[in-house]
């Protein structure tokens, strides 16, 4: 059984439209976070939720909008993507606050 | 000065030799240290924690912890191809740097290990 779950794996999209990924964690731990991993395989956290509240909300265009249903859930809406928001997107989640567990991860291409 | 360092390599070792990685960081209040492993194409895997000085083993991975010099490393005994990987250094951050609460990650070291 997969822990961390993502979907889609891959996202070819053009610049301009609106996407979504999704993220769900089986695990039963409280905290969600999503990553971007640019190019260069820099891995940089961008939100992070503990039972469904936003507690960490890096310097992220506001294009970007996490939305938590349920603490098994975090998912990534983008608006209007750009060309330099093409990357690797990584849901993870932790039972405590710095123990993680990171998705397969969605590659998302910008064109 | 940057949260989290590590030489980006490649580190290239021969198989059966011992692998060492080495980071550093600036926060002086963290307290949790990570080391994860990250195969091309993959998402990141925990290989080994840290909290407290000195050192922790597991199978053939140690890691290895010096607050007051802010220094972490991870020793890969009898390095085999299949460790081949991008290892990602990863500090949980105290907080009282301005900054939050939060994991931050070095940019990796890629390791080699040749047949």
């Amino acid at each position: 059984d997969t822990a961390v779950s993502q979907t889609p794996k891959y996202l070819v999209t053009q610049m301009g439209n609106d996407k979504s990924i999704k993220c769900e964690q089986n695990l039963g731990h409280d905290t969600m976070y999503w990553y971007k991993q640019d190019s260069k395989k820099f891995l940089k956290i961008m939100f992070s939720y503990n039972n469904k509240e936003l507690i960490i909300n890096e310097t992220v265009p506001n294009r970007f909008s996490p939305k938590s249903p349920d603490k098994a859930h975090l998912n990534l809406h983008i608006n209007s993507l750009e060309l330099g928001d093409s990357a690797v997107y990584f849901c993870a989640s932790s039972p405590s606050t710095d123990t993680q567990y990171f998705g397969p991860g969605t590659r998302l291409t910008v064109l | 000065q940057k949260e989290v360092e590590q030489n980006s390599g490649p580190l290239s070792v021969p198989e059966g030799a011992i692998a060492s990685l080495n980071c550093t960081y600036s926060d002086r209040g963290s307290q949790s240290f990570f080391w994860y492993r990250q195969y091309s194409g993959k998402s990141p895997e925990l290989i080994m924690f840290i909290y407290s000085n000195g050192d922790k083993e597991d199978g053939r991975f140690t890691a290895q912890l010096n607050k007051a010099s802010q220094y972490v490393s991870l020793l890969i005994r009898d390095s085999q191809p299949s460790d081949s990987a991008t290892y990602l250094c990863a500090v949980y951050g105290s907080g009282t740097q301005g900054g939050s609460e939060k994991l931050v990650f070095g940019k990796g070291t890629k390791l080699t290990v040749n047949p």
